[in-house]
């Protein structure tokens, strides 16, 4: 699986959106992007996958670049609740292969929501 | 539908003693990932098991191993504690499916600590 940079920290204020960057320049054509974050003191929680094209749910909206070489999560207004570390992964479901439960986590972006 | 569950939520071993930690999936899905997560290395994967088969193993000694049953349940053992295995142990589940999210959903954790 493609590694993954995140910056180590963001902060953001309560009802604005949050704006979370991930670089993978070396994904291949196959590998799908992966948002999970993980609330202090429990396990991490699915937020949004994509592969190429824009995202969205009633979570987030996900939006990569043409090239698939970095994207952006995007939590619309953020509240104190959204306060977790947020972990890009880049995932190869190729049907019939080994990884389908192997998350390759990095050390994700602490992203802190401020009253 | 209930969630992923771990038993025990915490635990304090002595080093030298073994371990079994237990994870129940959420009801129909059949491959379990089990994770150590410690400040220092952050989220690592140690293995899945998919119809009573590990289909995959991450980078750890084998003093750590695991088994599922047919009720898809899994556990994980280690044995010959070290003070380095003190961590959060977290399992996830996962309906594998073509096509799909192929979302891991993850369990609280076990917390061990290791005197």
């Amino acid at each position: 699986d493609a590694k993954t940079t995140q910056p180590p920290s963001m902060d953001c204020a309560e009802g604005r959106a949050a704006n979370l960057p991930c670089n993978h320049s070396t994904i291949s054509g196959n590998e799908y992007v992966y948002w999970y974050r993980q609330i202090h003191s429990q396990g991490p929680q699915y937020i949004i996958h994509g592969l190429k094209n824009n995202e969205t749910n009633e979570m987030a909206s996900l939006i990569i670049t043409e090239d698939r070489k970095s994207s952006t999560l995007i939590l619309p207004h953020a509240t104190l609740r959204d306060t977790a570390v947020y972990y890009c992964i880049v995932r190869n479901l190729n049907a019939g292969g080994t990884s389908y439960g192997k998350l390759t986590f990095g050390q994700g972006t602490i992203l802190t929501v401020h009253p | 539908k209930a969630g992923v569950t771990q038993t025990p939520r915490y635990l304090i071993k002595t080093r030298g003693q073994q371990v079994t930690l237990s994870c129940s999936p959420i009801s129909g899905h059949r491959s379990v990932s089990w994770y150590q997560q410690t400040p220092g290395q952050g989220l690592q994967f140690l293995f899945e098991y998919f119809s009573e088969t590990q289909r995959n193993k991450g980078n750890f000694p084998g003093r750590f191993s695991g088994r599922q049953f047919s009720n898809s349940r899994s556990e994980m053992n280690v044995s010959t504690l070290e003070l380095g295995d003190s961590a959060l142990y977290l399992c996830a589940s996962s309906s594998v499916t073509g096509g799909g999210k192929h979302e891991q959903f993850f369990g609280p954790g076990t917390r061990l600590t290791v005197l």
